[in-house]
């Protein structure tokens, strides 16, 4: 069964450093998600994209974190720099895609950042 | 924007009872209705999804139901089991896989 890849699963970075995760969703899946789940709470969408395009960063830091799709597949999600706060989980997620009738996410593994 | 609340934060339940899970909802505009099971140090994983144009959707031992005046929605566990023990998460959509809001989750605890 295809999974959402992610990578690395673990990091662990100072403060005012910078981090990058990685994100390869499901092979033909329109729809990618960036999540941050604080331990506890529920997942905090950052960001969506619909093939390369961003359709909404509404919440998303935009003066430390930046997120690409560059080719409509895999996708990068970058912090810097790196504040203690934004020790989390940060989860990628995708699905077919509106035009597909089929809306389910699929979550990645995850990776676990704890900023020191 | 839109606001999920979640209700109770913790549930524990004898084995075999039934568990209920409410959520309500802020943005008259959302659509579809899913919810995730979360193990604890994995993924969440979706155990059932509604969409507005249905009141009532079931898979086995799982139900959900969707009150689009009152802007709430349940997830109803039948007959429950230790391994349904985990955190659950509600969440509501607009436009159909746009602008996922999560709600703050519930903690289920089957007691054998």
């Amino acid at each position: 069964e295809a999974e959402v890849a992610q990578s690395p699963r673990y990091k662990i970075t100072e403060k005012s450093q910078a981090v990058a995760f990685w994100c390869d969703p499901i092979s033909g899946h329109a729809t990618l998600y960036w999540y941050r789940q604080i331990l506890g709470q529920g997942p905090e969408l950052l960001v969506q994209f619909q093939d390369e395009s961003v359709v909404d960063d509404s919440q998303l830091p935009k003066d430390r974190f930046s997120a690409e799709r560059l080719k409509g597949v895999d996708s990068t999600l970058k912090i810097q720099p790196a504040e203690l706060g934004d020790s989390a989980m940060y989860l990628c997620a995708s699905s077919q895609g509106k035009q597909s009738g089929i809306y389910e996410q699929y979550f990645g593994p995850g990776t676990r950042l704890t900023v020191t | 924007g839109e606001n999920v609340e979640q209700h109770p934060s913790t549930l524990s339940v004898q084995e075999g009872d039934s568990a209920v899970i409410k959520c309500t909802y802020s943005d008259s505009a959302s659509n579809y209705f899913p919810w995730y099971k979360q193990e604890l140090g994995k993924r969440p994983q979706l155990i059932i999804d509604i969409r507005s144009n249905v009141g009532e959707k079931k898979d086995q031992r799982i139900a959900v139901t969707l009150n689009k005046t009152a802007k709430h929605f349940s997830l109803h566990i039948t007959e429950t089991q230790p391994e349904d023990s985990a955190v659950y998460f509600c969440a509501a959509s607009n436009n159909y896989g746009q602008n996922f809001v999560f709600g703050p989750g519930t903690r289920l605890s089957v007691l054998p």
